[in-house]
């Protein structure tokens, strides 16, 4: 247990369907963090939130929308995704912004578009 | 642009061998390189490494870092069966925001 959870840990939807992803943290942090993690590429950074203010949008496509209403809790709105956005999507929270603090990552929610 | 190479892909060793991962990169800014354990899902933090030189040692594992030549080697000597897992090494830059790139790992198998 690093103390942050998220719900739900696996996840299957259609391309029309529209879902979101928590992300808590019991840590004290401010920053939080999405990564998406596929079969065969490296971890990506979407997201970064610092003290609820999101701060990185690394490129990530509109279709992927954060949320991020205090520093304990964030989301992730999804809708009108494609196949290719299957997989497995990591949060992870930090005491501030900056890999020299470090990052406490979630379980995951393995998603599957069909 | 940036990346981060790690090499090599995968490995297979017995238990009581040592190995030696590497990690390359080139960054815009550099201010740290950070190792990581995944092992089901989660990553798990082993090291943190901003200055050249310095080794860094936790048990029977240990990294340092060349900032001139640009890599990074995460030793594990005596390996174990429960070392196996992917070793991931990210680096932190900073080009007109905060970049965070991940290597694409190591797959380390230890057999018995």
């Amino acid at each position: 247990e690093t103390g942050v959870t998220q719900t739900p840990r696996h996840l299957v939807m259609g391309m029309t369907n529209k879902k979101s992803l928590k992300c808590e943290q019991h840590l004290g942090h401010n920053a939080m963090y999405w990564y998406k993690q596929s079969a065969k590429k490296p971890l990506e950074l979407m997201f970064v939130y610092n003290f609820k203010e999101q701060t990185e949008n690394n490129s990530v496509p509109s279709r992927f929308s954060p949320e991020c209403p205090n520093s304990s809790h964030l989301f992730l709105h999804l809708h009108t995704l494609q196949p290719e956005d299957s997989a497995l999507y990591l949060c992870a929270s930090s005491q501030s912004v900056g890999l020299e603090y470090e990052q406490y990552f979630g379980p995951g929610t393995r998603l599957t578009v069909t | 642009e940036d990346k981060v190479v790690q090499s090599p892909l995968s490995l297979v060793v017995h238990e009581g061998d040592t190995v030696t991962l590497n990690c390359s990169y080139e960054v815009t800014n550099f201010r740290s390189l950070l190792w990581y354990k995944q092992e089901k899902k989660a990553p798990t933090f082993l090291f943190m490494l901003t200055s050249s030189g310095i080794e860094k040692k936790s048990g029977r594992l240990s990294s340092i870092l060349d900032k001139k030549e640009l890599f990074s080697i995460l030793n594990i000597t005596a390996t174990q069966t429960g070392d196996s897992a992917v070793y991931l090494c990210a680096v932190d830059g900073w080009d007109y925001g905060q970049n965070f790139v991940f290597g694409p790992g190591t797959r380390l198998s230890v057999l018995p």
